[in-house]
Protein backbone atom coordinates (compact mmCIF):
# COMPACT_ATOMS: atom_id res chain seq x y z
CA UNK A 1 0.00 0.00 0.00
CA UNK A 2 1.80 3.00 -0.69
CA UNK A 3 1.78 6.06 1.28
CA UNK A 4 2.05 9.67 0.56
CA UNK A 5 4.32 10.50 -2.07
CA UNK A 6 6.03 13.74 -2.26
CA UNK A 7 8.65 15.11 -4.39
CA UNK A 8 10.90 16.30 -5.05
CA UNK A 9 12.80 15.21 -1.89
CA UNK A 10 14.88 18.17 -1.78
CA UNK A 11 15.19 21.53 -3.64
CA UNK A 12 17.94 24.31 -3.05
CA UNK A 13 17.22 27.50 -5.22
CA UNK A 14 17.86 31.10 -5.40
CA UNK A 15 15.22 33.68 -4.25
CA UNK A 16 13.02 34.65 -6.69
CA UNK A 17 12.53 31.48 -8.48
CA UNK A 18 9.15 29.95 -8.59
CA UNK A 19 9.42 26.22 -6.63
CA UNK A 20 6.68 24.08 -7.29
CA UNK A 21 6.21 20.82 -4.80
CA UNK A 22 4.19 18.05 -5.57
CA UNK A 23 1.75 15.69 -3.64
CA UNK A 24 0.21 12.17 -4.51
CA UNK A 25 -2.18 11.26 -1.79
CA UNK A 26 -3.17 7.75 -0.50
CA UNK A 27 -5.87 6.68 -2.99
CA UNK A 28 -9.38 6.67 -1.63
CA UNK A 29 -8.44 9.43 0.65
CA UNK A 30 -11.10 12.62 0.83
CA UNK A 31 -8.93 15.26 2.51
CA UNK A 32 -5.16 16.79 1.89
CA UNK A 33 -3.46 19.26 4.00
CA UNK A 34 -0.08 20.89 3.28
CA UNK A 35 2.01 21.70 6.23
CA UNK A 36 5.07 23.73 6.71
CA UNK A 37 7.62 22.53 9.43
CA UNK A 38 10.46 25.36 10.71
CA UNK A 39 12.23 25.06 14.20
CA UNK A 40 11.35 28.71 15.18
CA UNK A 41 7.33 28.25 14.22
CA UNK A 42 6.96 24.21 14.30
CA UNK A 43 4.05 22.42 12.37
CA UNK A 44 1.98 25.07 10.74
CA UNK A 45 -1.14 23.94 8.42
CA UNK A 46 -1.15 26.02 5.25
CA UNK A 47 -4.20 24.44 3.61
CA UNK A 48 -6.84 21.95 3.58
CA UNK A 49 -8.69 20.78 0.48
CA UNK A 50 -11.43 18.29 0.67
CA UNK A 51 -13.17 16.41 -2.29
CA UNK A 52 -10.63 18.38 -4.44
CA UNK A 53 -11.57 21.76 -3.37
CA UNK A 54 -10.01 24.17 -1.28
CA UNK A 55 -11.90 24.59 2.06
CA UNK A 56 -9.48 26.33 4.16
CA UNK A 57 -6.71 28.45 2.93
CA UNK A 58 -6.26 30.82 6.32
CA UNK A 59 -2.86 29.28 6.94
CA UNK A 60 -1.07 30.50 3.71
CA UNK A 61 1.16 33.40 4.56
CA UNK A 62 0.64 35.21 1.56
CA UNK A 63 -0.02 35.39 -2.15
CA UNK A 64 3.26 34.84 -3.18
CA UNK A 65 2.16 31.30 -2.00
CA UNK A 66 -0.58 29.00 -4.03
CA UNK A 67 -2.22 25.46 -4.31
CA UNK A 68 -3.83 23.44 -6.23
CA UNK A 69 -5.71 20.09 -6.39
CA UNK A 70 -6.45 19.45 -9.92
CA UNK A 71 -7.87 15.67 -9.14
CA UNK A 72 -8.40 13.11 -6.45
CA UNK A 73 -4.41 12.05 -7.14
CA UNK A 74 -2.44 14.78 -7.22
CA UNK A 75 -1.92 18.22 -5.43
CA UNK A 76 0.80 20.99 -5.85
CA UNK A 77 2.33 23.77 -3.63
CA UNK A 78 3.37 26.83 -5.56
CA UNK A 79 5.62 29.24 -4.32
CA UNK A 80 6.20 32.53 -6.41
CA UNK A 81 8.56 34.30 -5.96
CA UNK A 82 10.52 32.33 -3.15
CA UNK A 83 12.18 34.05 -0.54
CA UNK A 84 14.60 32.82 1.76
CA UNK A 85 12.16 32.87 4.55
CA UNK A 86 10.25 30.17 3.04
CA UNK A 87 12.96 28.17 3.74
CA UNK A 88 11.43 24.40 5.35
CA UNK A 89 9.88 21.43 5.01
CA UNK A 90 6.62 21.10 3.57
CA UNK A 91 5.10 18.13 4.62
CA UNK A 92 1.88 17.34 2.98
CA UNK A 93 -0.89 15.07 4.65
CA UNK A 94 -3.92 12.58 3.29
CA UNK A 95 -6.50 11.42 5.65
CA UNK A 96 -9.78 9.48 4.39
CA UNK A 97 -11.94 12.14 6.11
CA UNK A 98 -11.13 15.65 8.05
CA UNK A 99 -11.22 14.04 11.23
CA UNK A 100 -9.36 11.16 10.38
CA UNK A 101 -6.02 10.07 11.29
CA UNK A 102 -3.86 11.67 8.88
CA UNK A 103 -1.00 10.16 7.23
CA UNK A 104 2.02 12.20 6.08
CA UNK A 105 4.52 12.21 2.75
CA UNK A 106 8.30 12.32 3.48
CA UNK A 107 7.84 15.84 2.98
CA UNK A 108 9.84 18.83 0.75
CA UNK A 109 13.07 20.12 2.22
CA UNK A 110 12.87 23.65 0.56
CA UNK A 111 16.09 25.58 0.72
CA UNK A 112 15.89 29.08 -0.97
CA UNK A 113 19.37 30.48 -1.28
CA UNK B 1 -11.97 26.97 19.00
CA UNK B 2 -10.02 23.84 19.75
CA UNK B 3 -6.40 24.45 21.09
CA UNK B 4 -3.68 21.71 22.15
CA UNK B 5 -0.96 22.71 24.95
CA UNK B 6 2.38 20.44 25.01
CA UNK B 7 3.89 23.21 27.88
CA UNK B 8 6.96 20.30 27.52
CA UNK B 9 8.69 21.77 24.59
CA UNK B 10 12.20 19.67 25.39
CA UNK B 11 12.43 16.75 27.03
CA UNK B 12 15.83 14.60 28.20
CA UNK B 13 16.24 11.23 29.92
CA UNK B 14 18.48 8.74 30.58
CA UNK B 15 17.66 4.71 29.02
CA UNK B 16 15.56 3.38 30.60
CA UNK B 17 14.26 6.53 32.17
CA UNK B 18 10.23 6.17 32.62
CA UNK B 19 8.76 8.86 29.93
CA UNK B 20 5.47 11.25 30.73
CA UNK B 21 4.86 13.94 27.67
CA UNK B 22 1.74 16.07 28.65
CA UNK B 23 -0.97 16.86 26.34
CA UNK B 24 -4.13 19.36 27.74
CA UNK B 25 -6.37 20.76 24.77
CA UNK B 26 -9.51 23.18 25.13
CA UNK B 27 -12.82 22.04 24.28
CA UNK B 28 -15.96 20.72 26.40
CA UNK B 29 -17.48 18.05 24.10
CA UNK B 30 -16.52 14.80 22.54
CA UNK B 31 -12.81 14.42 21.14
CA UNK B 32 -10.95 12.60 19.11
CA UNK B 33 -7.43 12.24 20.51
CA UNK B 34 -4.01 11.51 18.91
CA UNK B 35 0.21 11.38 19.45
CA UNK B 36 1.78 11.46 16.50
CA UNK B 37 5.77 10.55 16.44
CA UNK B 38 8.57 12.47 14.08
CA UNK B 39 12.00 10.87 14.23
CA UNK B 40 14.60 12.92 13.04
CA UNK B 41 14.62 13.38 9.28
CA UNK B 42 11.13 11.80 8.88
CA UNK B 43 7.94 12.65 8.63
CA UNK B 44 5.28 12.24 11.15
CA UNK B 45 3.39 9.13 11.96
CA UNK B 46 0.49 7.80 13.87
CA UNK B 47 1.68 6.19 17.21
CA UNK B 48 -1.87 5.93 18.98
CA UNK B 49 -5.08 7.04 18.83
CA UNK B 50 -8.53 7.66 21.43
CA UNK B 51 -12.27 7.81 20.01
CA UNK B 52 -14.02 6.04 22.12
CA UNK B 53 -14.09 3.05 24.78
CA UNK B 54 -11.22 2.27 27.09
CA UNK B 55 -9.14 5.71 28.43
CA UNK B 56 -6.15 3.43 28.17
CA UNK B 57 -5.11 3.30 24.88
CA UNK B 58 -1.73 1.14 23.89
CA UNK B 59 -0.22 1.84 20.74
CA UNK B 60 3.37 1.03 18.80
CA UNK B 61 6.62 0.70 20.70
CA UNK B 62 5.19 0.18 24.45
CA UNK B 63 3.91 3.65 24.50
CA UNK B 64 0.58 4.39 26.21
CA UNK B 65 -1.94 7.40 26.70
CA UNK B 66 -4.17 7.79 29.26
CA UNK B 67 -7.19 9.78 28.32
CA UNK B 68 -9.02 11.74 31.44
CA UNK B 69 -11.83 13.28 30.50
CA UNK B 70 -12.18 15.86 33.73
CA UNK B 71 -8.60 16.87 33.27
CA UNK B 72 -9.15 17.61 29.52
CA UNK B 73 -5.57 15.52 29.45
CA UNK B 74 -4.38 13.01 26.73
CA UNK B 75 -0.50 12.63 28.21
CA UNK B 76 1.74 9.78 26.60
CA UNK B 77 3.58 7.27 28.54
CA UNK B 78 5.79 4.74 28.53
CA UNK B 79 7.97 2.85 31.32
CA UNK B 80 11.33 2.56 30.13
CA UNK B 81 12.70 4.72 26.94
CA UNK B 82 15.31 3.42 24.70
CA UNK B 83 17.66 5.53 22.54
CA UNK B 84 15.97 5.03 19.61
CA UNK B 85 12.74 6.71 20.74
CA UNK B 86 14.58 10.30 20.36
CA UNK B 87 12.22 11.95 18.70
CA UNK B 88 9.40 14.82 18.46
CA UNK B 89 6.28 14.10 19.73
CA UNK B 90 2.80 15.63 18.61
CA UNK B 91 -0.40 15.64 20.25
CA UNK B 92 -3.58 16.07 18.23
CA UNK B 93 -7.00 16.71 18.65
CA UNK B 94 -10.03 16.91 16.80
CA UNK B 95 -13.38 18.56 18.63
CA UNK B 96 -16.47 17.13 17.35
CA UNK B 97 -16.69 14.65 14.19
CA UNK B 98 -15.76 16.05 11.41
CA UNK B 99 -13.31 18.83 12.34
CA UNK B 100 -10.35 18.78 11.65
CA UNK B 101 -7.00 18.07 13.49
CA UNK B 102 -5.33 20.39 15.53
CA UNK B 103 -1.73 19.94 16.68
CA UNK B 104 0.22 20.80 19.74
CA UNK B 105 3.80 22.66 19.67
CA UNK B 106 5.61 19.70 19.84
CA UNK B 107 7.79 18.16 22.51
CA UNK B 108 11.35 17.18 21.28
CA UNK B 109 12.48 13.90 23.59
CA UNK B 110 16.30 13.17 23.44
CA UNK B 111 17.22 10.20 25.58
CA UNK B 112 20.80 9.82 26.04
CA UNK B 113 22.25 6.11 25.73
Amino acid sequence: DAGVIQSPRHEVTEMGQEVTLRCKPISGHNSLFWYRQTMMRGLELLIYFNNNVPIDDSGMPEDRFSAKMPNASFSTLKIQPSEPRDSAVYFCASSLARDQPQHFGDGTRLSIL
Amino acid sequence: AQSVSQHNHHVILSEAASLELGCNYSYGGTVNLFWYVQYPGQHLQLLLKYFSGDPLVKGIKGFEAEFIKSKFSFNLRKPSVQWSDTAEYFCAVNANAGNMLTFGGGTRLMVKP
